[in-house]
């Protein structure tokens, strides 16, 4: 398996533009995670989904960023309209309920900068 | 509701010396609790992990016990490299809390040569 996978890599944008981040996440996972990383914050959860349903989006920081995960091999986080601040590397995990212990398995991450 | 504690960083040290990175916990329910290593310009990585009380947890010579009694999960590593340099994270899950994965703010570790 190539573990999750996120795309872009890298993203320079401008304020005002709107950013889709991507995530494949491991196959047969049912669990997948959201989080954004900045030097102040830390690690962050933003949003999560079980078998594709959002269960949790109570970290989500504001009304311009929706995610979606229209099926079990993809989901998006898109910031719509992006600002400076969103400036983060945000990362996507996944984890299976199955076998008893969930474990979660991170991709490389997307670092975003918005100029 | 549930939380993680770990030490600030950032934490320096020379190469061969002992590690120890305090990590406590906060969880309603019966955690399992995890370390994870994140690597410049990487993704986080699981390190080890402890699913009940006075298991321990080991990986690379990083080893973990968790311990119910102090609500604790400390990070050790008796003689660490400079390969070891990265940023390290506690975190727990717990099935009563819908299997989120809570993670505590990260511990900065750079060791010299």
């Amino acid at each position: 398996d190539a573990g999750v996978i996120q795309s872009p890599r890298h993203e320079v944008t401008e304020m005002g533009q709107e950013v889709t981040l991507r995530c494949k996440p491991i196959s047969g996972h049912d669990y997948l995670f959201w989080y954004r990383q900045t030097m102040m914050r830390g690690l962050e959860l933003l949003i999560y989904f079980n078998n594709n349903v959002p269960i949790d989006d109570s970290g989500m920081p504001e009304d311009r960023f929706s995610a979606k995960m229209p099926n079990a091999s993809f989901s998006t986080l898109k910031i719509q309209p992006s600002e400076p601040r969103d400036s983060a590397v945000y990362f996507c995990a996944s984890s299976s309920s199955d076998r008893g212990l969930p474990k979660a398995f991170f991709g490389q991450g997307t670092r975003l900068t918005v100029v | 509701g549930d939380s993680v504690t770990q030490m600030e960083g950032p934490v320096t040290l020379s190469e061969e010396a002992f590690l120890t990175i305090n990590c406590t916990y906060t969880a309603t329910g019966y955690p399992s609790l995890f370390w994870y290593v994140q690597y410049p310009g990487e993704g986080l990585q699981l390190l080890l992990k402890a699913t009940k009380a006075d298991d321990k947890g080991s990986n690379k010579g990083f080893e973990a016990t968790y311990r119910k009694e102090t609500t604790s999960f400390h990070l050790e590593k008796g003689s660490v490299q400079v390969s070891d340099s990265a940023v390290y994270f506690c975190a727990l899950i717990t099935y009563s809390s819908a299997s989120k994965i809570i993670f505590g703010s990260g511990t900065r570790l750079s060791i010299r040569p």
